[in-house]
């Protein structure tokens, strides 16, 4: 089975500066798709931006960007411009093209975002 | 514009009892899904369904019971409480289940057996 990895439990970046979120994950699968979802304390999970695999262009949400390195399997989250409201778990995502109910998270990276 | 809902947002239950955790959803999504959150793990799917009576297991459906007879409810019954089942748990519903779908979540219940 697949499996995500966030190797960071907890990160912490100033306001308006930037910070990257990593995520590696394991497949053997040549297309796939990834996710960041964010989870505020409210706990209601958000997506935050997605990535097909096959797209060599990373995708862009605003403030919120990806590097997707499909030969590292690694597909990191950069916030640009760091908010308060930016504090939240992230969760690095990955569905199965193949399995359609297959979705694999990650444990999940704290971020904290200071004033 | 109430979307996806979950009662009740807290539960404490003793181990051995039955307890069922609803789900609501008022976009008349046709997929929907059961996740468990537990520290280090993320979120892990216990079940999904396709439609209204079509169910099936996901990664650890082991202790819990699905049904679905309207397309806006998804309840979740854990049919004897084992304090393993101490979670955050998790509804979603799609409108499609692959690709680059979203999953709408809602808020979580908080299950904690004694």
């Amino acid at each position: 089975a697949q499996t995500v990895t966030q190797s960071q439990p907890e990160m912490s970046v100033q306001e308006a500066e930037t910070v990257t979120l990593s995520c590696t994950y394991d497949t053997s699968e040549s297309d796939y798709y990834l996710f960041w979802y964010k989870q505020p304390p409210s706990r209601q999970m958000i997506l935050v931006i997605r990535q097909e695999a096959y797209k060599q262009q990373n995708a862009t949400e605003n403030r919120f960007s990806v590097n997707f390195q499909k030969a590292a399997k690694s597909f990191s989250l950069k916030i640009s411009d760091s908010q308060l409201g930016d504090a939240a778990m992230y969760f690095c995502a990955y569905r199965s093209a193949y399995i359609n109910n297959d979705m694999r998270f990650g444990a999940g990276t704290r971020l904290t975002v200071k004033p | 514009d109430a979307g996806i809902t979950q009662s009740p947002r807290y539960k404490i239950t003793e181990t051995g009892r039955q307890v069922t955790l609803m789900c609501h959803q008022t976009w008349s999504h046709s997929y929907m899904f059961w996740y468990r959150q537990d520290l280090g793990h993320g979120l892990r799917l216990i079940y999904y369904s396709a439609a209204a009576d079509i169910t099936d297991k996901g990664e650890v459906p082991d202790g819990y019971v699905v049904s679905r007879s309207k397309t806006e409810n998804f309840p979740l019954t854990l049919e004897s409480a084992t304090r393993s089942q101490t979670s955050v748990y998790f509804c979603a519903s799609s409108v499609g289940v692959g690709g680059l779908s979203e999953q709408f979540f809602g808020p979580g219940t908080r299950l904690t057996v004694l």
